[in-house]
C-alpha cells in the first residue's frame, strides 16, 4: 500500500538557521511527490513537486526538497528560516486509481515553529 | 479571487441533523476532490469527481454521505444523520487534467457537531 511518514510532529528552528522536515514515502512504481503548507485558517497550499528529473526541487518561498531514491525520502529544507514559515507541513504522494486518474495520500504533518 | 471557493467556512450543528457544504472549484478544472482533515491528521480522501462523474468513494464515505457534482462546476457534499464522529474540516481541490497531479485546495469547512 501507498503511505506517506512524517516522523517529527514539530520542528523548532531559530530564524535564519536552516531547516529540514523530513518525509519518507512508500510506493509502487515511481513516486509522484508533494509538499503542501497549510497556515492557520488557511487551506492547504502547493509548494513543490517531485516527479522526474532533478533530484533538488525549489519551489515556493524559498524551499526546496531532495528527492532520494535509495532512503525513500523527500525531505523539505530552506537555507534560512523566517518566523512567517511557522506552519504546518504535509508531505504527499500521489497514487493512481485503474481509470488512471489520481488521489493524494498524506503524511500526518509536521508543525514547524519558527523561533525569533 | 479565482480559487477554489468553499461555503461556509464553519458550520456547527446538533448530532442528528443533516448538513450540507458546497465547493467552487477553479473554472475550467475537470477534477474535484474532497478530504477530510481531523486534528492532528492529514487530508484523508473521500471522493472524486471527473466532469460530472463520480468515479471513486473511499470506505471513509458511509451511507450517510453523498456527494454530487450535477453540472461538472461546483459540488455539495451532504451529510445525513449527523455524528459526533463527523466533526472535522472538509477540504475541497481541484485540478485540472494535466498539470501533473496539482490540486488546489479550498480554505476549507470546519464542522463541528454537538
Amino acid at each position: 500500500a501507498q503511505s506517506v511518514a512524517q516522523p517529527e510532529d514539530q520542528v523548532n528552528v531559530a530564524e535564519g538557521n536552516p531547516l529540514t522536515v523530513k518525509c519518507t514515502y512508500s510506493v509502487s512504481g515511481n513516486p509522484y511527490l508533494f509538499w503542501y503548507v497549510q497556515y492557520p485558517n488557511r487551506g492547504l497550499q502547493f509548494l513543490l513537486k517531485y516527479i522526474t528529473g532533478d533530484n533538488l526541487v525549489k519551489g515556493s518561498y524559498g524551499f526546496e526538497a531532495e528527492f532520494n531514491k535509495s532512503q525513500t525520502s523527500f525531505h523539505l529544507k530552506k537555507p534560512s528560516a523566517l518566523v512567517s514559515d511557522s506552519a504546518l507541513y504535509f508531505c504527499a504522494v500521489r497514487t493512481m486509481f485503474s481509470g488512471g486518474y489520481n488521489k493524494l495520500i498524506f503524511g500526518a504533518g509536521t508543525r514547524l515553529a519558527v523561533h525569533p | 479571487d479565482t480559487g477554489v471557493s468553499q461555503n461556509p467556512r464553519h458550520k456547527i450543528t446538533k448530532r442528528g441533523q443533516n448538513v450540507t457544504f458546497r465547493c467552487d472549484p477553479i473554472s475550467e478544472h475537470n477534477r474535484l476532490y474532497w478530504y477530510r482533515q481531523t486534528l492532528g491528521q492529514g487530508p484523508e480522501f473521500l471522493t472524486y469527481f471527473q466532469n460530472e462523474a463520480q468515479l471513486e468513494k473511499s470506505r471513509l464515505l458511509s451511507d450517510r454521505f453523498s456527494a454530487e457534482r450535477p453540472k461538472g462546476s461546483f459540488s455539495t457534499l451532504e451529510i445525513q444523520r449527523t455524528e459526533q464522529g463527523d466533526s472535522a474540516m472538509y477540504l475541497c481541490a481541484s485540478s485540472p487534467v494535466i498539470g501533473q497531479g496539482v490540486a488546489f485546495f479550498g480554505q476549507g469547512t470546519r464542522l463541528t457537531v454537538v
